[in-house]
């Protein structure tokens, strides 16, 4: 058990439609990370917060938006969603500053996602 | 941009079998790197990691030694358990600004009874 703590496991939703993933870091950790795990494009990092505010953007999709709450919590939010978006969204957390040697990221189970 | 290439599997190898699981890495720093593995159905665990260079990282009779003039980071494990059936990811961390974990490609390891 890494202690990052993801919601729901797996979700089956409409093309068109909106959907929330929820993500609780491991406690003491400030940075949070989202990856998207596809069998095409493999693991893709998303966005990253530290502490409430964004510090990295990766592959996000316009349509793909995230934000770290002041309890450390963070929600990736999908909309319009189309079949292609079909994957396996990772949260990961870890302690800050990354700046010391060896601080590691720590992933949770990750949230399935399909699009019919 | 920084980036990570991992040997293609899958790779199918039998029990008691020695295993090495290549990669390489591009970077413009000095990056941390990370192998990761994920078992069927679940999410990713952290297997070992190295912090600079000549560091060797093991766990659970798994190694990997940073290796910077080859830009090299090998898995290597002496003898193979049908229970490390699982997909491998090498992966590097940048140590400035936003510390994300590139991956490479990942490879899917059997191993036969």
């Amino acid at each position: 058990d890494s202690g990052v703590t993801q919601t729901p496991k797996h979700l089956i939703t409409a093309t068109g439609q909106r959907v929330t993933l929820r993500c609780s870091p491991r406690s003491g950790d400030l940075s949070v990370y989202w990856y998207q795990q596809s069998l095409d494009q493999g693991l893709q990092f998303l966005i990253q917060y530290y502490n409430g505010e964004e510090r990295a953007k990766g592959n996000i999709l316009e349509r793909f938006s995230a934000q770290q709450f002041p309890d450390l919590h963070s929600e990736l939010n999908l909309s319009s969603l189309e079949l292609g978006d079909s994957a396996l969204y990772f949260c990961a957390s870890s302690v800050e500053p990354m700046t010391e040697l060896g601080n590691t990221i720590y992933f949770g189970e990750g949230s399935w996602l399909t699009v019919v | 941009g920084d980036s990570v290439t991992q040997m293609e599997g899958p790779v199918t190898l039998s029990e008691e079998a020695f295993l090495t699981i290549n990669c390489t890495y591009t970077a413009t720093g000095y990056p941390s790197l990370f192998w990761y593995v994920q078992y069927p159905g679940e999410g990713l665990q952290l297997l070992l990691k190295a912090t600079k260079a000549d560091d060797k990282g093991s766990n659970k009779g798994f190694e990997a030694t940073y290796r910077k003039e080859t830009t090299s980071f090998h898995l290597e494990k002496g003898s193979v358990q049908v229970s490390d059936s699982a997909v491998y990811f090498c992966a590097l961390s940048d140590r400035g600004g936003a510390q994300k974990l590139v991956f490479g490609q990942g490879t899917r390891l059997t191993i036969n009874p």
